[in-house]
């Protein structure tokens, strides 16, 4: 099915190892985003690409990196991971960085950090 | 800045009941509304949306009028089910969003009907 992948689904990591978490989409969108999920947090955005070759902050970057490797995939990178960074993390993308169009969701990758 | 407000959860309802779950919205200019819902172990699937003042979107029985006169997006069912049991998110896409990105969530609401 078209639509957005995550992987992976779930990970356990040690505090201070480092891992990448892998995102792509088959929708020819031009916009990719990165979310984390905390309950009572709602959803906040960590980075974005808006195009292929850009990145930006989002609202929580700190501890994280990405690269928006080509327009279809677009990795979120833990260098050291910590306990805070136990989340629930969503990747999204969409045709256009605004406009109202929506965004459309992969799955989640639940990791946790002990 | 731009915001999201929604009502807080949980939500507990019997099968066939009315729903509403509020929200409210601060934003600059015209943004669009969105309501997106997440089934339990998924993502956050678009619901329905409304581009204007006094459209409404509507899809599975859901419906949410854009109000820009009180600032509102309230999501309404007439007769819920055990399947609309999920969380609930209210969002607004705005034009210069700044680090918080174009699209902006309210905090979510828990819905969960009992047979």
């Amino acid at each position: 099915n078209a639509g957005v992948t995550q992987t992976p689904k779930f990970q356990v990591l040690k505090t201070g190892q480092s891992m990448t978490l892998q995102c792509a989409q088959d929708m020819n969108h031009n916009s990719m985003y990165w979310y984390r999920q905390d309950p009572g947090m709602g959803l906040r955005l960590i980075y974005y690409s808006a195009s292929e070759g850009t990145t930006d902050k989002g609202e929580v970057p700190n501890g994280y990196n990405v690269s928006r490797l080509n327009k279809r995939e677009f990795s979120l990178r833990l260098e050291s991971a910590a306990p805070s960074q136990t989340s629930v993390y969503f990747c999204a993308s969409s045709e256009l960085l605004d406009r109202g169009v929506g965004y459309t969701f992969g799955s989640g990758t639940r990791l946790t950090v002990v | 800045g731009n915001s999201v407000t929604q009502m807080e959860g949980p939500v507990t309802l019997s099968e066939e009941a009315f729903l509403t779950i509020n929200c409210t919205y601060t934003a600059t200019g015209y943004p669009s509304l969105f309501w997106y819902v997440q089934y339990p172990g998924e993502g956050l699937q678009l619901l329905l949306k409304a581009t204007k003042a006094d459209d409404k979107g509507s899809n599975k029985g859901f419906e949410a009028t854009y109000r820009k006169e009180t600032t509102s997006f309230h999501l309404e069912k007439g007769s819920v089910q055990v399947s609309d049991s999920a969380v609930y998110f209210c969002a607004l896409s705005a034009i210069r969003g700044g680090s918080q990105g174009n699209l902006i969530f309210g905090k979510g609401t828990k819905l969960s009907v009992k047979p």
